[in-house]
């Protein structure tokens, strides 16, 4: 069964640029959470979408969205990138939202 | 507010010795526990989850950590590590609103 995959891997961005990040859950998993992971404040929640509603946010500005398609996958945008978005991004995955996670590679941005 | 405390920031142990590292959490309804392992540049695995039942988890690569409500307290245990086992450990907690808290993590450092 494949896990939890991530597309791109690596991103490099010039501020002021939008970026748009992708993950594929696991298979029959219907709820995705985005994670941003740095290393001064450590794994912060983004949001959570289950059947293509966001159920919860995190304490994130507005340029930070999402969105999760009819087949579970799901997308992440950032607008107007500063340069305190460097970060790795890691989503999630689980059958419905409070049962285990599971987590993918996660991209690596990197602004400029 | 939910939120998760791991006391001590980086560990050294002998290739070979007994492991523990500690996890406080605060939670206004009963929690979901988890450990996460993260190697550096990788995605977050589970090492294992509490729910429920009994309270003590087995989890993966022979890993156990025991859930001791009047303690707030769920630590990870293993009683003979290997060098692989070097990594970030994490310490989350979760519930009924779809997201979840993780600790600011522990290092592991094994010597050999």
């Amino acid at each position: 069964k494949a896990g939890v995959t991530q597309t791109p891997r690596y991103l490099i961005k010039t501020r002021g640029q939008q970026v748009t990040l992708s993950c594929s859950p696991i298979s029959g998993h219907r709820s995705v959470s985005w994670y941003q992971q740095t290393p001064g404040q450590g794994l912060q929640f983004l949001f959570e979408y289950f059947s293509e509603t966001q159920r919860n946010k995190g304490n994130f500005p507005g340029r930070f969205s999402g969105r999760q398609f009819s087949n579970s996958r799901s997308e992440m945008n950032v607008s107007t990138l500063e340069l305190g978005d460097s970060a790795l991004y890691l989503c999630a995955s689980s059958l419905w939202g409070n049962t285990e996670a599971f987590f993918g590679q996660g991209t690596r941005l990197t602004v400029v | 507010a939910q939120s998760v405390t791991q006391p001590d920031i980086h560990i050294t142990v002998s290739e070979g010795a007994s492991l523990e590292l500690r996890c406080n959490y605060s939670y206004g309804a009963t929690p979901y526990l988890f450990w996460y392992v993260q190697s550096p540049g990788q995605g977050l695995q589970l090492l294992l989850k509490y729910f429920s039942g009994d309270t003590l988890v087995q989890g993966i690569k022979g890993f156990e950590a025991e859930f001791k409500r009047s303690q707030s307290s769920f630590n990870l245990r293993k009683p003979s590590v290997h060098w692989s086992d070097a990594a970030e450990y994490f310490c989350a907690v979760g519930g009924n609103d779809y997201k979840l808290s993780f600790g600011a993590g522990t290092t592991v450092t094994v010597r050999a």
